[in-house]
């Protein structure tokens, strides 16, 4: 059974980087895409971007000039960069396995799994 | 970006009766890319529903779900006490995926 985890500092200060690390175990990170979702305090989630383990990369464009991804095969996991941060990205950041683009179909009907596993998050608060 | 629009905000509600949430777009997305979650305080969100019908593994068969184009409903049809908590439908058919902003299932 899939499970992820994800790590990284719980404070950053304004202007600076933001770094997180999702750990993967139980199955291979080489295989279906895998996404970093935030979702600040008392608000809906917020999908930040995927990458895949062929390094293709898809960002949110709210976010895309600030945001890096990238994936270690070797290590099993991938990890999210979010530079020149401020108060609003505060907000707990959850990894996640992203089937957006895998599925099944029956006879009438085409099905795409989603976000169907998630990692507990991380809570990240930007202060000085 | 395709904006979801949940209704209501929040449900009140008895163990036992029924629930039905609302999830509308605000451009067609197709069934076959809508989800619904669960999220418990202090807890991520869990998958229930996948293709705006099919269960994740290990739903119970009282969640349901229904809809295409720009209108989607998910349906508990008879609430336990677990099933208190915010749901979120989300959309993966056009990027940025998008999300709801929760109704919250109250007692």
């Amino acid at each position: 059974q899939v499970q992820l985890q994800e790590s990284g500092p719980g404070l950053v200060k304004p202007s600076e980087t933001l770094s997180l690390t999702c750990n993967v175990s139980g199955g291979s990170i080489s295989i279906f895409y895998w996404s970093w979702i935030r979702q600040p305090p008392g608000k809906a989630p917020e999908w930040i971007g995927s990458i895949h383990h062929s390094g293709s990369t898809s960002f949110n464009p709210s976010l895309k000039s600030r945001v890096t991804m990238s994936i270690d095969t070797s290590k099993n996991q991938f990890s999210l960069r979010l530079r020149s941060v401020t108060a609003a990205d505060t907000a707990i950041y959850y990894c996640a396995r992203d089937r957006s683009r895998d599925g099944y179909k029956d006879q009438t009907n085409y099905y795409y799994y989603g976000l169907d596993v998630w990692g507990q998050g991380t809570t990240v608060t930007v202060s000085s | 970006e395709i904006v979801l629009t949940q209704s209501p905000g929040t449900l009140s509600l008895s163990p036992g009766e029924r629930a039905t949430l609302a999830c509308r777009a605000s451009e067609s997305v197709g069934s076959s890319y809508l989800a619904w979650y669960q999220q418990k305080s202090g807890q991520a969100p869990r998958l229930l529903l996948f293709g705006a019908s099919a269960r994740a593994t290990g739903i119970p068969d009282r969640f349901s779900g229904s809809g295409s184009w720009t209108g989607f409903t998910l349906t508990i049809s008879r609430l336990e006490p677990e099933d208190f908590a915010v749901y979120y439908c989300q959309q993966y058919g056009s990027s940025p995926w998008t999300f709801g902003q929760g109704t919250k299932v109250e007692i």
